[in-house]
């Protein structure tokens, strides 16, 4: 079975300041696909970025990018310029490519992160 | 935003009740998903749908059911509640099985 490990419970930076967060997974499968979701205080659950494995670029969205190493199966998370709406949960999330198949995401247990103003 | 609504917002009940909760989507997607999401476990599969009346078990099926008589409806029962099942659940869709999942705005059950 696929686990995603997310090893830092609590983050915090200063409001403008870059941020990483950290994810490692354990797959034996070789196409796959990453997910970084935000959930602030509202419990939504965002889409922030997503990484195909099959893909040696970096995914990036304005300020938020990964760093993809997948042959240590690590998939963390940079925030650059953090701002205050970015306090939030962040879940790593790991999804196998099944050729039609139905499997769902497979969750890290979250890491809380704290703006600082 | 994808269109997707749970219903209720928020529910209390007593131990050994049977409750249902409502997953309505607009989006014509394929594939449904309920999970649970509780302080240090992240968010758990509990049952998947991909399509009418096909259903699988998740990670954490015990104690629920699920039925999808239509595309946009996923409905999970839970027969008996106890007290293990207070949480916070989401219903989650995809379009197929490359695509990311997008997610409802979750139930908040309290078993008393």
């Amino acid at each position: 079975a696929q686990t995603v490990t997310q090893s830092q419970p609590e983050m915090s930076v200063q409001e403008a300041e870059t941020v990483t967060l950290s994810c490692t997974y354990d797959t034996s499968e070789s196409d796959y696909y990453l997910f970084w979701y935000k959930q602030p205080p509202s419990r939504q659950m965002i889409l922030v970025i997503r990484q195909e494995a099959y893909k040696q670029q970096n995914a990036t969205e304005n300020r938020f990018s990964v760093n993809f190493q997948k042959a240590a199966k690590s998939f963390s998370l940079k925030i650059s310029d953090s701002q205050l709406g970015d306090a939030a949960m962040y879940f790593c999330a790991y999804r196998v490519y099944s050729g039609g198949g139905a499997d769902g995401l497979t969750f890290g247990k979250g890491t809380h992160l704290i703006i600082q103003p | 935003d994808a269109g997707i609504t749970q219903s209720p917002r928020h529910k209390v009940t007593e131990t050994g009740t049977p409750v249902t909760l409502r997953c309505h989507q607009t989006e014509n997607h394929r594939y449904m998903y309920w999970y649970r999401q509780d302080p240090g476990h992240g968010l758990r599969l509990i049952h998947y749908s991909y399509g009418v009346k096909d259903t699988d078990k998740g990670e954490v099926s015990d104690g629920y059911s699920v039925s999808r008589s239509k595309t946009e409806d996923f409905l999970l029962t839970l027969e008996s509640a106890t007290s293990s099942q207070t949480s916070v659940y989401f219903c989650a869709i995809s379009s197929n099985s490359d695509s990311p999942l997008h997610f409802g705005n979750g139930t908040r059950l309290t078993v008393t």
